[in-house]
C-alpha cells in the first residue's frame, strides 16, 4: 500500500509568512507525529497524534505552530508568522498504534525554507 | 533534549568491510530503534529492539542493547555503497513516554 506523503516536497516563504505543511498518514494508522530536523540533526519531537487528539504537543517550540488532525487521518502542521530559524525539514511519521512495538513510517519530509 | 546520543559521528570504510555504530542513552527504555536516512530526507526503519532482548539480526545487520551500560550498537556486515546513509537510534520510554527520541546520528560512507 502506500505510505506516508507530505506536500509540498519544498516550501520557500518570505519571513513574517503563513504556512501549512500536509501529512497523509498509511491508512488505519492511528498514531501520527510530526518532527523537524536541522541540518546535521536528528529528528527534533514536535507533535504527536492519537487518533483526532493531540495527545503531546511537548516538542511546539512556541505558540505559532499550531496542528490539527480532525477526522484522524490527514493532519496539517500550522506555522504563523514564519521566521528564518522555521526553516528546516519537517517529518511526518505515523505508527499503527501507540505500544511497546512502535515501528513509526516516514514520509519524504517537506523542506521549508523562510527566506 | 535528545535521549540517544551515537558515536562516532562519522565513520567512512571500504566496501565489504563491517561498520560498526554505538548509542547511548540516559535513562530507562522500553524500546530502542535504529532508523537509515539518506539524503536527508525520510528515515526508514531497520530494527527494533525491545529494552528484555540483548541481540537481534536482520540480513547483514546486528543489533546489540545492553541495558546496564545503556548502549546499543549496530553492526552493519559486508558493507555496500548503497549502505552509505544517516543512521540514528531512537529511544522511548523514558519517564513513562512512548515518544520517539533520536540522536544525532552517524554519517557512514562506504568507499566502492
Amino acid at each position: 500500500g502506500a505510505g506516508v506523503s507530505q506536500t509540498p516536497s519544498n516550501k520557500v516563504t518570505e519571513k513574517g509568512k503563513y504556512v501549512e505543511l500536509r501529512c497523509d498518514p498509511i491508512s488505519g494508522h492511528t498514531a501520527l507525529y510530526w518532527y523537524r530536523q536541522s541540518l546535521g540533526q536528528g529528528p527534533e519531537f514536535l507533535i504527536y497524534f492519537q487518533g483526532t487528539g493531540a495527545a503531546d504537543d511537548s516538542g511546539l517550540p512556541n505558540d505559532r505552530f499550531f496542528a490539527v488532525r480532525p477526522e484522524g487521518s490527514v493532519s496539517t502542521l500550522k506555522i504563523q508568522r514564519t521566521e528564518r530559524g522555521d526553516s528546516a525539514v519537517y517529518l511526518c511519521a505515523s505508527s499503527l498504534y501507540r505500544t511497546g512495538q512502535n515501528e513509526q513510517f516516514f514520509g519524504p519530509g517537506t523542506r521549508l525554507t523562510v527566506l | 533534549s535528545q535521549q540517544g546520543e551515537e558515536d562516532p559521528q562519522a565513520l567512512s570504510i571500504q566496501e565489504g568491510e563491517n561498520a560498526t555504530m554505538n548509542c547511548s542513552y540516559k535513562t530507562s527504555i522500553n524500546n530502542l530503534q535504529w532508523y537509515r536516512q539518506n539524503s536527508g530526507r525520510g528515515l526508514v526503519h531497520l530494527i527494533l529492539i525491545r529494552s528484555n532482548e540483548r541481540e537481534k539480526h536482520s540480513g547483514r545487520l546486528r543489533v546489540t542493547l545492553d541495558t546496564s551500560k545503556k548502549s546499543s550498537s549496530l553492526l552493519i556486515t559486508a558493507s555496500r555503497a548503497a549502505d552509505t546513509a544517516s543512521y540514528f537510534c531512537a529511544t522511548d520510554g523514558a519517564g513513562g513516554s512512548y515518544i520517539p527520541t533520536f540522536g544525532r546520528g552517524t554519517s557512514l560512507i562506504v568507499h566502492p
